[in-house]
């Protein structure tokens, strides 16, 4: 069965540094997200992508935050400078179409970032 | 804006025990409601979910009901198994024009022999 998966699946990182966490997307979807979970918090909306460019952003989702889909098949986010308070869970999820709705979104396993 | 309130955990029950966890929203539009479980260790995996009112999703032996009269999706299971342990997660997705998911805060299911 296809699935979404993520690398790495644990980053710690010093507080300013970049950070850039990689997503493969199920092959045929068209709809990307990314979500974060702060430990013994719930899940949160980050960012949804589609067609090339950014559908809607939550107001965490700020200019130190940003996505790309480089080549066809990876699906990133790039934390420029990283606070102590990014250090979460990142999962990334995606979903395909159905008579033009879009499906459900299937979850990758996750990134624990920390940041130090 | 759209919300998820769920049950608070964590929540022991004996194996073969029946279980409830409750779920309501809040949401303009038409949403789509789901139950997300994650396992230990793992990503978020769907359950089930129900796109209209009066639906029944179904899954492994849980159900869900879309109950739009009382904005609920509470998660049941007759008889619960040790391999049921896991965090789950009420979510919602709003059909009209934004597809992101809310989520509720979680409820940890540990389930005793």
């Amino acid at each position: 069965e296809p699935e979404v998966t993520q690398t790495p699946s644990h980053q710690v990182t010093q507080m300013g540094q970049e950070v850039i966490l990689r997503c493969v997307p199920i092959s045929n979807h068209l709809y990307f997200y990314w979500y974060r979970q702060i430990l013994g918090q719930k899940v949160e909306f980050l960012v949804s992508f589609y067609n090339n460019e950014i559908s809607e952003k939550s107001e965490i989702f700020d200019d130190q935050f940003s996505v790309e889909r480089p080549d066809g098949s990876n699906f990133t986010l790039k934390i420029r400078s990283t606070k102590l308070e990014d250090s979460a869970m990142y999962f990334c999820a995606s979903s395909g179409t159905s008579g033009g709705l879009q499906e459900t979104q299937y979850f990758g396993p996750g990134t624990r970032l920390l940041v130090l | 804006g759209n919300s998820v309130t769920q049950m608070e955990g964590p929540v022991t029950l004996s194996e073969e025990a029946f279980l409830t966890i409750n779920c309501t929203y809040t949401a303009t539009g038409y949403p789509s409601l789901f139950w997300y479980v994650q396992y230990p260790g793992e990503g978020l995996q769907l359950l089930l979910k129900a796109t209209k009112a009066d639906d029944k999703g179904s899954n492994k032996g849980f159900e869900a009901t879309y109950r739009k009269e009382t904005t609920s999706f509470h998660l049941e299971k007759g008889s619960v198994q040790v391999s049921d342990s896991a965090v789950y997660f009420c979510a919602l997705s709003d059909l009209f024009g934004n597809e992101k998911l809310t989520f509720g805060t979680g409820t940890r299911l540990t389930i005793i022999p």
